[in-house]
């Protein structure tokens, strides 16, 4: 089976211009998921899709971070204007979305962002 | 609010020795998650295991094992016998029970280094 895919694996701007990730989650995965992780920290989640709704987004920066999934399948996060802080690296990740089901989280293996 | 905590950010030791990972969590919801993550250099976060609050017996997975308390709200991973290619950053996570809502709460991360 298929993992999660992510796209690019790297991804070097400077600051002010704009940068896109891409996701495809694990083939039947309902809910979709994009974190942040700076160095030295742990994931931080900046949105969360079931199907192509958002169900929580409250960590997002919405002045200049945007994501859509618009067939509920795979998704594209967007920044614009990046910022230096915004160096990490993004972790999308994928679960069934079963109501009351174990729902694990799988990974992909992320886009390391540099913004110089 | 959730928090975790995990205290020990690098811990080095020779192969085949073993290793305990220290995990303590902070929720005021009486229904809970609880998941370990491994990191390897490729980046990916691969799926360990997933506890929950009503289930405290501990588990045992071939050279891995998981200690659930809550009287200490700890969860804390021993690896027997290590080996190199268990040299990972591994995160201990938190969920709590809000119907739809997946997030995630990461610790910080311990960087596990196998020395051979």
């Amino acid at each position: 089976e298929a993992g999660v895919a992510q796209s690019p694996r790297y991804k070097i701007i400077e600051k002010r211009q704009s940068v896109a990730f891409w996701c495809n989650p694990i083939s039947g995965h309902a809910t979709l998921y994009w974190y942040q992780q700076i160095l030295g920290q742990g994931p931080k989640l900046l949105i969360q899709f079931q199907n192509n709704g958002v169900v929580d987004d409250s960590q997002l920066p919405k002045d200049r971070f945007s994501a859509e999934r618009l067939k509920g399948v795979d998704s594209t996060l967007k920044i614009q204007p990046a910022k230096l802080e915004d160096s990490a690296v993004y972790l999308c990740a994928s679960s069934l979305g079963v109501a009351g089901g174990e729902n694990i989280q799988y990974f992909g293996a992320g886009t390391r962002l540099s913004v110089l | 609010a959730q928090k975790v905590t995990q205290a020990q950010t690098e811990i080095s030791v020779v192969e085949k020795e073993d290793v305990t990972l220290d995990c303590v969590y902070e929720t005021r919801d009486t229904t809970y998650y609880l998941f370990w993550y491994k990191q390897p250099p490729s980046g990916e976060l691969v799926f360990l295991i997933r506890r929950n609050s009503f289930d405290e017996q501990n588990e045992i997975s071939g050279r891995y094992s998981w200690n659930f308390q809550k009287s200490t709200s700890s969860f804390n991973f021993t690896i027997t016998a290590s080996q190199v290619v268990d040299s990972a950053v591994y995160f201990c996570a938190l969920k709590i029970s809000n119907f739809g809502n997946e997030k995630l709460t990461f610790g910080t991360g311990t960087r596990l280094t196998i020395i051979p």
